[in-house]
């Protein structure tokens, strides 16, 4: 079935350093991709999509990469801040519709 | 512009009883989608509305069911609860033009089934 993970749990980043956060899908029918990050008692905020026609799509310090050959995502942030510490999920979707299967998480914890 | 209200914040039930979970959508959104969300995990698709009906499921018993009025608020039904069933409940709204459109969440129903 469907399924999407992370690498790594816990990511413990400096304040100004850059934080990468990686994810493995295995739909390769998925063509639409989105990361969302939940901070405490909050529903999860969209960051970024990418669609599967792309590799790589830029926000404002945020970079979603999609690599399809090895079914990877990537979350770039640059210049963390400690407003950035939250779980961050991402996740995908197939066709027309709006279900979106979301991985496990990773928490993102910024080291003032 | 409010953004997606959900409704009650808390709740806290027995074995066996039903529940009923609310949901207004963002201005201008007419699609709402319900997750299931464990401590420690991801959301998990239950449903969704569009229309006033179920457009699509994820899997889930039939303990769970919904509905969609005509303003487009939504509600969430649980009967014959389970133990397993305490989660955060999340109400996502998404205008049904254009494809993948992106979803804004509610802050979500913290269910707590004893």
């Amino acid at each position: 079935g469907e399924s999407v993970g992370l690498h790594l749990p816990t990511l413990s980043v400096q304040e100004g350093d850059n934080s990468i956060i990686n994810c493995a899908y295995s739909n390769s029918a998925s063509d639409y991709f989105i990361w969302y990050k939940q901070e405490s008692g909050k529903g999860p905020q969209f960051i970024i999509d990418i669609r599967s026609n792309m590799d790589k799509r830029q926000g404002q310090r945020v970079t979603v990469l999609l690599n399809k050959t090895v079914k990877h995502l990537s979350l770039q942030i640059a210049a963390t801040q400690p407003g950035d510490s939250a779980v961050y999920f991402c996740a995908e979707a197939t066709g027309g519709y709006q279900k979106v299967t979301f991985g496990t998480g990773t928490k993102l914890q910024v080291i003032p | 512009d409010a953004g997606v209200t959900q409704s009650p914040t808390h709740l806290i039930k027995t074995r066996g009883q039903q529940v009923t979970l609310r949901c207004s959508p963002k201005s201008g959104h007419d699609t709402v989608s319900w997750y299931q969300q464990a401590l420690g995990q991801g959301p998990q698709f239950i449903f969704q509305y569009y229309e006033e009906e179920e457009r699509q499921r994820g899997n889930f018993p039939d303990r769970f069911s919904g509905h969609q009025f005509p303003n487009y608020s939504s509600e969430l039904n649980v009967n014959a609860l389970l133990l397993g069933d305490s989660a955060l409940y999340l109400c996502a709204s998404s205008p049904a033009t254009g494809i993948n459109e992106k979803l804004f969440f509610g802050s979500g129903t913290q269910l707590s089934v004893l």
